[in-house]
């Protein structure tokens, strides 16, 4: 176990409606990531950060922006959520302690509808 | 061209069967690999890592990595039934320390028992 809370677990909205997802660690760890899933693409990067308002932009950052006031809250939002967005969003952390490893959260089904 | 491929699945084998799992890449510059296990409905959790080329054995199960063929696999001895899970393989650069990760689709696994 990670230390990481995603909030919510599951949220269905309506197209064009604004959706943020909370990501929370407890374990004062520099690096998060958010991924989402799909079928037949694997798990994709969507942005990450290296420190307290510090991030940068994944392979599929269109359409999402995020944002970490805090070291322990890593926030993805849908500005203006759409039928393509519905997908499983994972959070994740960097653990240096052990190889500089990626531990996952246990994901956000969003459903767009 | 997808820079990890995966076949995924899904594979049905009977309870004790060795299992092989398998992954090529094509960016010479992966350094560092991992395997995922996920559970339905769950985030993934992290099986093995590896830096460099050989078989790393842990238990039941042996990541090998060749990297002069670009080409991971997973094995799985004396499968059991909750081996049951998605295999995802995945893999980065080691400069930087960004710790992004590139995933393969993933491999469905079924053990019958």
């Amino acid at each position: 176990d990670a230390g990481i809370t995603q909030s919510p677990r599951h949220k269905v909205t309506e197209t064009g409606t604004p959706v943020t997802l909370r990501c929370h660690q407890t374990e004062n760890h520099r690096y998060m990531y958010w991924y989402r899933q799909d079928p037949g693409h694997g798990l994709r990067l969507i942005h990450y950060s290296y420190g307290v308002k510090d991030t940068d932009k994944g392979e599929v950052s269109d359409g999402y922006s995020v944002s970490r006031s805090k070291t322990e809250d890593f926030l993805l939002t849908l500005e203006s959520a759409t039928s393509s967005q519905t997908s499983v969003y994972f959070c994740a952390i960097k653990e240096t302690d052990s190889g500089n490893t990626i531990y996952f959260g246990e994901g956000s089904w969003l459903t767009v509808v | 061209q997808k820079e990890v491929e995966q076949d995924p699945g899904p594979l049905s084998v009977p309870e004790g069967a060795i299992v092989s799992l398998n992954c090529t890449y094509s960016n010479s510059a992966f350094q560092y690999f991992m395997w995922y296990r996920q559970y339905s409905r769950k985030g993934p959790e992290l099986l093995m890592y590896t830096y460099s080329s050989g078989n790393k054995e842990d238990g039941r199960f042996t990541a090998q990595v060749d990297k002069s063929s670009k080409y991971i696999s997973l094995f799985i001895r004396d499968s059991q039934p909750s081996d049951s899970a998605t295999y995802l393989c995945a893999m980065r650069v080691l400069s930087g320390n960004t710790g992004k990760l590139i995933f393969g689709q993933g491999t469905t696994l079924q053990v019958k028992p």
